[in-house]
């Protein structure tokens, strides 16, 4: 059963740092792209950044409102993809999913993880 | 503002037939870019729905469909029920944006 759970939310500081770590499990992590894609609360979906195989260049993309604060990683030896976020904003607040991505959609999900940017 | 337009919200009755529109540009869905839908129940995470404009995963009953033509794009729901009620959320690819992922700004539906 394929399966992406995400860690690493909470509290922080406007301008502070904070690292989310997503565990993969019931496919092989190393073939596959990873995204993330965040929703503010009671807003819509929005597309953070993604990350594809090492096998097909292992280069990431990111949203406008995110680049140069984001960087997505990966560790294929533990199965675990991550999103290092600067420079937090307090539009940066919102759930962060995880997601398996089959080339430009996103098959699997997490249950996500709040991360809130007091100012 | 989304790239891709829904309408805010959508209503039925049970057993009911219900569209969802998804409206891009000739940058998106009209460049023959495809669709894809999700499906967000409340308090839980988005759900893929269909796929590649008109393919169901495994697992989706078939009362839920898909549709592309021109710019646009439609979720039909069949036969409503009440566990239905949900965010749907449809989805592409944009050449002109960095990335490339483009969202709708989602739909609720309320089944009556």
């Amino acid at each position: 059963e394929v399966q992406v759970v995400e860690s690493g939310g909470g509290l922080v500081k406007s301008g502070g740092s904070l690292t989310l770590s997503c565990a993969a499990s019931g496919f092989t992590f190393s073939n596959a792209w990873m995204s993330w894609v965040r929703q503010a609360p009671g807003k819509g979906l929005e597309w953070v950044g993604r990350i594809k195989s090492k096998i097909d260049g292992g280069t990431t993309d990111y949203a406008v409102p995110v680049k140069g604060r984001f960087t997505i990683s990966r560790d294929d030896s533990k199965n675990t993809l991550y999103l290092q976020m600067n420079s937090l904003k307090s539009e940066d607040t919102a759930v962060y999913y995880c997601t398996r991505t089959a080339r430009y959609f996103f098959d699997y999900w997490g249950q996500g993880t709040l991360v809130t940017v007091s100012s | 503002q989304s790239v891709l337009t829904q309408p805010p919200s959508v209503s039925g009755a049970p057993g009911q037939r219900v569209t969802i529109s998804c409206t891009g540009g000739s940058s998106n869905i009209g460049a023959g870019y495809d669709v894809y839908w999700y499906q967000q129940l409340p308090g839980a995470a988005p759900k893929l729905l269909i796929y590649g404009s008109t393919n169901r995963p495994s697992g989706v009953p078939d009362r839920f469909s898909g549709s592309k033509s021109g710019t646009s794009a439609s979720l039909a729901i069949a036969g409503l029920q009440a566990e239905d009620e949900a965010d749907y959320y449809c989805q592409s690819y944009d050449s002109r944006l960095s990335g490339y992922v483009v969202f709708g700004g989602g739909t609720k539906l309320t089944v009556l």
